[in-house]
């Protein structure tokens, strides 16, 4: 079975700072991972993916998302955050199963931008 | 990129009715599609995986004969919440990946909420 930690539920965070939202996995197998970003009433969209390859994947939107296998982690990242990055997030992975996949997510971390 | 609709995007209903979600590929086709559901402020939990051709597989907890889920063609699938109560006021959100793809991207659509009254 598959988990994903997402161990901060919110982050508050001034406009143009920095910013990091965690996510940690855990699986028996290889994996892929995703970060997605909701807006209210809204469905997902995708921000990143890692399948393979580099490990650090850069997204829409001025994201960036380092796996690090090690650790088991996918933390998302921003260098400046805008007001418009408010939002919640999600980490999510998922694994293959012959036919088709099952996406597993976090419980989500809500980013606060204040100016 | 890949477009996933949903209909209708918001619906209240009377307790007991019974409503009907469509999730549409609009550009791809897709052998599966994912019903998730979504409380408020929590994350997405999915509910049952939808086979065009076949039956739909439930999560653990989720009641087949509540949610009924039909897969009629490659880029059609409708959940159908019978007998609808208030516990099943809920944001309800699909998902689709290319039948072409391996690398287990999916496509979500706008998602639908469902208030039952």
């Amino acid at each position: 079975a598959q988990s994903v930690t997402q161990l901060d539920s919110q982050v508050p965070v001034f406009e143009e700072a920095p910013v990091e939202l965690r996510c940690n996995y855990s699986s028996s197998v290889s994996v892929y991972l995703f970060w997605y970003v909701q807006y209210p009433n809204q469905g997902l969209q995708l921000l990143l993916k890692y399948l393979s390859g580099s490990t650090l994947v850069k997204g829409i939107n001025g994201f960036e998302a380092e796996f690090n296998k090690s650790q088991t982690s996918f933390h998302l990242r921003k260098p400046s955050v805008h007001i418009s990055d408010t939002a919640e997030y999600f980490c999510a992975v998922s694994q293959y199963t012959g036919t088709a996949s099952k996406l597993t997510f976090g419980t989500g971390t809500r980013l606060q931008v204040t100016l | 990129g890949a477009v996933v609709s949903q209909h209708p995007s918001w619906v209240i209903c009377k307790s007991g009715t019974s409503v009907k979600i469509e999730c549409r590929s609009l550009d791809f086709q897709a052998t599966t599609m994912f019903w998730y559901r979504q409380f408020p402020k929590q994350s997405l939990m999915l509910m049952a995986t939808s086979n065009e051709g076949s039956k739909a597989t439930y999560e653990q907890g989720v009641e087949k004969d509540k949610f009924l889920i039909n897969h009629a063609s490659l880029t059609l699938s409708t959940l159908t919440v019978t007998s609808a109560h208030p516990e099943d006021s809920s944001f309800y959100i699909c998902s689709a990946p290319p039948r072409t793809t391996l690398n287990n991207e999916q496509f979500f659509g706008p998602g639908t909420r469902l208030t039952v009254l």
